[in-house]
């Protein structure tokens, strides 16, 4: 059984902060990790699919780091706004054929 | 270009019925995938469907099925409904089986009595 770890669970952040939140998960057999973002009452929107050790990528204010040998990886948002506020998850494949195992998610506030 | 649908969007049903949630996916994709998210957990996988046929199998009884059809909509069925099946259904689709980008429809909220 796949175990996929996210901290913290909740976080308020204050609107302009910068802030960041951790994906941990099994080292071995590593293939992909997946990111996403999911607000209330949408559908999850896929923000990143990481795939090489020391990866980096950016979608505007939101950037995501890989470390594949230790098994985590770290989501970072730069200056919070109102509109970030949601559930972000990360998932693994490996759960079945093709299935993601996810983390139960970080759930982020931005206080205005 | 249409996203992933799912219908209904709630759905009450006491313990023991059956229910079908229903999910269209996204134009051109051919595997759909299903995951069962209940409160307080991330979204779980139930199966998945490659050209009509179950490609994989998460951690569920027998009593969740499915179908794909050849439009590669796709059904979830749920026989002998159970308190705990209480949840948010959600269904995925990718372009081939083994992409690893799925893009989830917005759920289906199903509550048992």
């Amino acid at each position: 059984i796949l175990n996929v770890e996210q901290s913290p669970q909740s976080l308020h952040v204050q609107e302009g902060d910068s802030t960041n939140f951790t994906c941990s998960f099994p080292s071995s057999n590593f293939y992909a990790l997946h990111w996403y973002r999911w607000e209330t009452a949408k559908s999850p929107e896929a923000l990143f699919v990481m795939t090489l050790n020391g990866d980096e990528k950016k979608k505007g204010r939101i950037s995501a780091t890989l470390n594949t040998k230790e098994g985590y990886s770290y989501l970072y948002i730069k200056g919070s706004q109102p509109e970030d506020s949601a559930t972000y998850l990360c998932a693994f494949p490996g759960g079945g054929a093709d299935g993601l195992t996810f983390g139960k998610g970080t759930h982020l506030i931005i206080q205005p | 270009e249409t996203g992933v649908t799912q219908s209904p969007t709630h759905l009450i049903k006491t313990r023991g019925q059956q229910v079908t949630l229903r999910c269209s996916s996204q134009s051109g994709h051919n595997t759909v995938s299903w995951y069962q998210q209940a409160l307080g957990q991330g979204p779980q996988f139930i199966f998945q469907y490659y050209r009509e046929e179950e490609n994989g199998r998460g951690n569920f009884p027998p009593r969740f099925s499915g179908l794909q059809f050849p439009n590669y909509s796709s059904e979830l069925n749920v026989n002998a409904l159970e308190l705990d099946d209480s949840a948010l259904y959600l269904c995925a689709s990718s372009l081939i089986s083994g992409d690893p980008e799925q893009f989830f429809g917005p759920g289906t909220r199903l509550t048992v009595l």
